[in-house]
């Protein structure tokens, strides 16, 4: 099972929007509703922003949202707040046989 | 509130073994299925295996299928990582965590342990 693809950086001026893919195939993100996404900073364990697609867990701002479209799904962050500089991850459950597939993940940098 | 605590890292040689502990509290366990997640030095987050509440299924990941095995112990709020023939290209952080949801593992991950360093080398 591969990784799902993501951009390896994305970037925006602070209070601009930025927007990460992650493609995969109809065995995975395209197959399931259920994509979740991950903020991780550097030296600490990754935090739940998205899951089950667009479902943002309790004390997740609005500025995180979360839209699947075939294969592809993609996280928006709104409002770039410079706190929001992190690695970006993606990931879907994939079936039985591969169970789960996270992606390659993407550094969003606040310009 | 939810925790996760994972013990049991180190540094081995390659085809050593090692036997990770993930202790939570503030929630059900038995309730919930749990993952294993790791991340090699400067390298991207991998699924490595999961277990259900009930221990009646377990999922791996190819690159570990016959070398790892995970079980739980709902008396002790704990999950085990048993690693056999460890390689080099085991070398990882290696959190567990729990789903949002107690009736899926496919959900997503919402509470992290802070992780465990495991080593191989010679």
């Amino acid at each position: 099972q591969s990784a799902l693809t993501q951009p390896p950086s994305a970037s925006g001026s602070p209070g601009q929007s930025v927007t990460i893919s992650c493609t995969g195939t109809s065995s995975d993100v395209g197959g399931y509703a259920y994509v979740s996404w991950y903020q991780q900073h550097p030296g600490k364990a990754p935090k739940l922003m998205i899951y089950e697609v667009s479902k943002r867990p309790s004390g997740v701002p609005d500025r995180f949202s979360g839209s699947k479209s075939g294969n592809t799904a993609s996280l928006t962050v709104s409002g770039l707040q410079g706190e929001d500089e992190a690695d970006y991850y993606c990931a879907s459950y994939a079936g039985i046989k591969y169970f789960y597939v996270f992606g390659t993940g993407t550094k969003v940098t606040v310009l | 509130q939810a925790q996760l605590v994972e013990s049991g890292g180190g540094v081995v040689q390659p085809g050593s073994s090692l036997r990770l502990s993930c202790a939570a509290s503030g929630f059900t366990f038995s309730a919930y299925g749990i993952y294993w997640v790791r991340q090699a030095p400067g390298k991207g987050l991998e699924w490595v295996t999961a277990i259900s509440y009930d221990a009646r299924n377990e999922y791996y990941a190819d690159s570990v299928k016959g070398r790892f095995t995970i079980s739980r112990d709902n008396f002790k709020n704990t999950v085990y990582l048993q690693m056999n023939s460890l390689r080099p290209e085991d070398t990882a952080v290696y959190f567990c965590a729990k789903p949002p949801d107690s009736s899926s593992l496919r959900s997503g991950m919402d509470v992290w342990g802070q992780g465990t360093t495991v080593t191989v080398s010679s």
